[in-house]
């Protein structure tokens, strides 16, 4: 079946270091994929997505590319910032017309001033 | 994008005792969708909620205990039965909209069984 596989957490950063979040995939068919980021204390949030083979994904910063080769959507972002703490969850859909989501484990970020 | 709420946004219950969770989108969705996130845990979907029929559950979830209404485009229920201390999760519901592949959360509702 359809699966994610993502980074194991919790990763601990310091303000302005480089972040990488790994996310590999197993689907049949032609997946979209999606990183979701969720706050504490907040609801689930869509961060990017990509729909097909070497898209590119980009919001606050962060950026992720569909990799069909290597069925990878790794999330990195240059510069982290404290108010990048939150638990990061990757996703997959592969039909469309039945939007239903898999997800990853989550990735637990932490940023250190 | 679509902003959806939900009622109640938490709740303690007793073990036995249903929780029917509301959820509103606010424009015209195609999908509506409803998830479990256990404690420290992702999130597992528990059915597709289907307007004016029957949801589509997924595998490990069934209706007895999971009893999903969706009588128009923007509303559905999630009733949890016959709680027990592991139904303590956060339960989101989920919509996509009219023309995008990507699915809009509602803030979750934080349930606790005693």
């Amino acid at each position: 079946g359809d699966s994610v596989t993502q980074m194991e957490g919790p990763v601990t950063l310091s303000e302005e270091a480089f972040l990488t979040i790994n996310c590999t995939y197993t689907a049949t068919g032609y997946p979209s994929l999606f990183w979701y980021v969720q706050y504490p204390g907040e609801g689930l949030q869509l961060l990017l997505k990509a729909t097909k083979a070497d898209d590119k994904g980009s919001n606050k910063g962060f950026e992720a590319t569909y990799r069909k080769e290597t069925t990878s959507f790794h999330l990195e972002k240059g510069s982290v910032q404290v108010s990048d703490s939150a638990v990061y969850f990757c996703a997959l859909s592969v039909s469309f017309g039945n939007e239903k989501l898999t997800f990853g484990t989550g990735t637990r970020l932490t940023i250190i001033p | 994008s679509a902003v959806i709420s939900q009622k109640p946004s938490r709740d303690i219950c007793q073990r036995g005792t249903s929780l029917t969770i509301q959820c509103q989108v606010d424009s015209q969705v195609t999908m509506m969708f409803w998830y479990r996130q256990q404690p420290g845990q992702s999130l597992t979907l528990i059915a597709t909620a289907n307007q004016g029929s029957e949801a589509t559950y997924e595998s490990g979830f069934v209706i007895d205990k999971f009893p999903i209404s969706r009588p128009n485009l923007t509303f559905s229920t999630l009733t949890v039965s016959n709680m027990s201390p592991e139904d303590s999760s956060i339960y989101l519901c989920s919509a996509t909209g009219l023309s995008q592949r990507e699915q809009y959360f509602g803030p979750g509702t934080r349930l606790t069984v005693t």
